[in-house]
């Protein structure tokens, strides 16, 4: 079965970087794509950006454009998120997630989600 | 970006309870419209892709409707299981984005 599994909590301080992995199993890595998307607490989930993980192209929300960067190792059919120059209103739960699409042209649609990794900003 | 409404933001219901909940989209989107479950401290779960499609293994008592861009996901008797924060998600471009959510309590 297909299975995201990602790092843990990070604790950060304003104006620094983490880098989230996610573990993924159980599929042909190199034939989705993986988004990321964050949820503030008690708000709604944000798209943060996309990779494929064949050619490693990205595709990032204009708001997170500059401070982030998708990457994917494929010996290891990992992908992570580093975000940089963090601040307070960044804390929240991110999580990778695998696409999915039943056949070329159709929707593309978030299927497998990670269990989310707590990203919490503060001095 | 395709902005995403739903309404209502919050409903109280009782079970066995019809619900439905609406999405609309700030343009057309065919049907690149999906549905997820969200319960406290976990991730989304997703309920109907492509705008009417069941996800394998969800109970047929949720059901999606709609194409462009008014949407639905009716719920046809709810159950205690049902209780939680339910979003619609378009994939027709970039951004992705997300409705606001509807929290659905007990009356």
């Amino acid at each position: 079965q297909v299975q995201m599994v990602q790092s843990g909590t990070e604790v950060k301080k304003p104006g620094a970087s983490v880098k989230v992995s996610c573990k993924a199993s159980g599929y042909t890595f190199t034939n989705y794509g993986i988004s990321w998307v964050r949820q503030a607490p008690g708000q709604g989930p944000e798209w943060v950006g996309w990779i494929s993980a064949y050619y490693g192209s990205t595709n990032y929300a204009q708001k997170f454009q500059g401070r982030v960067t998708l990457t994917t190792d494929t010996s290891t059919t990992t992908a992570y998120m580093e975000l940089r120059n963090l601040r307070s209103d960044d804390t929240a739960v991110f999580y990778c997630v695998r696409e999915a699409q039943d056949r070329s042209g159709s929707p593309v649609y978030f299927l497998h989600w990670g269990q989310g990794t707590p990203v919490i900003v503060s001095s | 970006d395709i902005q995403m409404t739903q309404s209502p933001s919050s409903l109280s219901a009782s079970v066995g309870d019809r619900v439905t909940i609406t999405c609309r989209a700030s343009q057309s989107i065919s049907n690149h419209l999906h549905w997820f479950q969200q319960k406290p401290g976990k991730a989304p779960k997703l309920l109907i892709y492509a705008a009417s499609t069941l996800q394998s293994g969800v109970p047929s008592r949720f059901s999606g409707s709609g194409s462009g861009t008014e949407f639905t996901l009716t719920i046809s008797s709810l159950q205690p299981e049902d209780f939680a924060t339910y979003y619609c998600q378009q994939s027709y471009t970039t951004p992705r984005t997300f409705g606001g959510g509807t929290t659905v309590e007990i009356k």
